[in-house]
């Protein structure tokens, strides 16, 4: 079936360092791909996207290229900081029929992200 | 706009207890679903709603139940809470409008539930 692999955590890196997060993913279709950013005690929040084969999601300076030649959507930075200390989630996104189109995410198990000053 | 909320944010709960979370949006979302989160095993749909009057079983549905009275509400219902509900409950929405498979989920900031 349908499903997200993402690298296990937690990654501890000092500031200023450069992040990479893997992800890979299995679909029939044509999926959307997503990062999802948790911080402490709060709910989930896009972070970037990308709909399409090669195209690049890009936000609060993190990016991510769609890959289909691999399967990856892996997430870089090239300089973190204390305050991006979080749990980031992969997930895939692909029409769901309920009379109508919808929307159904299938998520990664999230890798916890831990930046020391 | 609140966007998405949830009540309770905490509960503790014995088992065999019954309770309902609930979850508001004000953004006129046509779309809502139920999620729960579990360590190791990321987010997991539980139910999902199409609109006001219908509901749909996701992936985890067993010893759930939803209902959707109102656009914005989207109610969860634990009959006979157990052990293995112990987990943290995210509602999101979404706005069909913009048609396609990329849309973004709106989530709310979790229910973290405890059945002891």
């Amino acid at each position: 079936g349908d499903s997200v692999t993402q690298m296990e955590g937690p990654v501890t890196l000092s500031e200023e360092a450069f992040l990479t997060i893997n992800c890979t993913y299995t679909a029939t279709g044509y999926p959307s791909l997503f990062w999802y950013v948790q911080y402490p005690g709060e709910g989930l929040q896009l972070l970037l996207k990308a709909t399409k084969a090669d195209d690049k999601g890009s936000n609060k300076g993190f990016e991510a290229t769609y890959r289909k030649e691999t399967t990856s959507f892996h997430l870089e930075k090239g300089s973190v900081q204390v305050s991006d200390s979080a749990v980031y989630f992969c997930a895939l996104s692909f029409l769901m029929n309920y009379g109508g189109a919808t929307n159904k995410l299938i998520f990664g198990t999230g890798t916890l992200l831990a930046v020391q000053p | 706009n609140a966007g998405v909320t949830q009540t309770p944010k905490f509960r503790v709960l014995k088992t065999g207890q019954s309770m309902t979370l609930l979850c508001a949006q004000d953004m006129n979302h046509e779309y809502m679903y139920w999620y729960r989160q579990d360590p190791g095993m990321g987010l997991r749909l539980i139910h999902y709603s199409v609109g006001e009057g219908t509901t749909a079983k996701g992936e985890v549905p067993d010893g759930y139940n939803v209902s959707r009275l109102k656009k914005q509400n989207f109610l969860l219902g634990l009959e006979s809470a157990a052990p293995s509900q112990t987990s943290v409950y995210f509602c999101a929405s979404i706005d069909p409008g913009l048609a396609g498979s990329y849309n973004e989920q709106f989530f709310g900031p979790g229910t973290r539930l405890t059945v002891l």
